[in-house]
């Protein structure tokens, strides 16, 4: 297995960009996938394939790869945004790791 | 509509083994992946293996290798994840998850509503 490294925190004000990166070696190789988990509540995809953005998922949601980083970015950051977003990405075997989340705080 | 409907909450004493049941309905059973995920009281998600309902094929994270089996029953598009040798540390809410599209790299786009598991003596 391999390690995804998020930052624990990330706070912005609302109408602001927020951008959670996520951190590891295979992920010049394989995709990235982002997931945001409300409290109590699964998890919902917001980006697949790097960049990709499922339906019904609002259009301030984009996802971008720089060689061993990716990046979520949340235009226009809304108060409904606030939860934790986890990245994840799968190595050549098909086996799957999840970053350990970044809190997003709107003030 | 796709539905994910898995069993109930379970209390299990260390030592022991659950066997988590995932109710697949409005989609082609055999076309899409299941994974299972599981995120403990407080903590971050933890991914522990998908399924190929299709041909049965698994793949495991190497954290659960030995102590986890997925399985599926076709006839009733049901999958399973049963975990073994329980610690308390496994107590954790379980849920099994569907990817987005019959590509298996897709992402997972619909979730069971979780099992909640706990390991206590």
């Amino acid at each position: 297995s391999y390690e995804l490294t998020q930052p624990p925190s990330v706070s912005v004000s609302p109408g602001q960009t927020a951008r959670i990166t996520c951190s590891g070696d295979a992920l010049p190789k394989q995709y990235a996938y982002w997931y945001q988990q409300k409290p109590g509540q699964a998890p919902v995809l917001v980006i697949y394939k790097d960049s990709e953005r499922p339906s019904g998922i609002p259009e301030r949601f984009s996802g971008s790869s720089s060689g061993t980083t990716v990046t979520l970015t949340i235009s226009g950051v809304q108060a409904e945004d606030e939860a934790d977003y986890y990245c994840q990405s799968a190595d050549s075997s098909g086996t799957y790791e999840f970053g350990g989340g970044t809190k997003l705080t709107v003030l | 509509q796709v539905q994910l409907v898995q069993s109930g909450a379970e209390v299990k004493k260390p030592g022991a083994s659950v066997k988590v049941s995932c109710k697949a309905s409005g989609y082609t059973f055999t076309g899409y992946y299941m994974h299972w995920v599981r995120q403990a009281p407080g903590q971050g998600l933890e991914w522990m293996g998908r399924i190929n309902p299709n041909s049965g094929g698994t793949n495991y994270a190497q954290k659960f290798q030995g102590r986890v089996t997925m399985t599926r029953d076709t006839s009733i598009s049901t999958a399973y994840m049963e975990l073994s040798r329980l610690r308390s540390d496994d107590t954790a809410v379980y849920y099994c998850a569907r990817v987005l599209s019959p590509d298996p790299d897709g992402g997972v786009n619909y979730w069971g509503q979780g099992t909640l598991v706990t390991v206590s003596s």
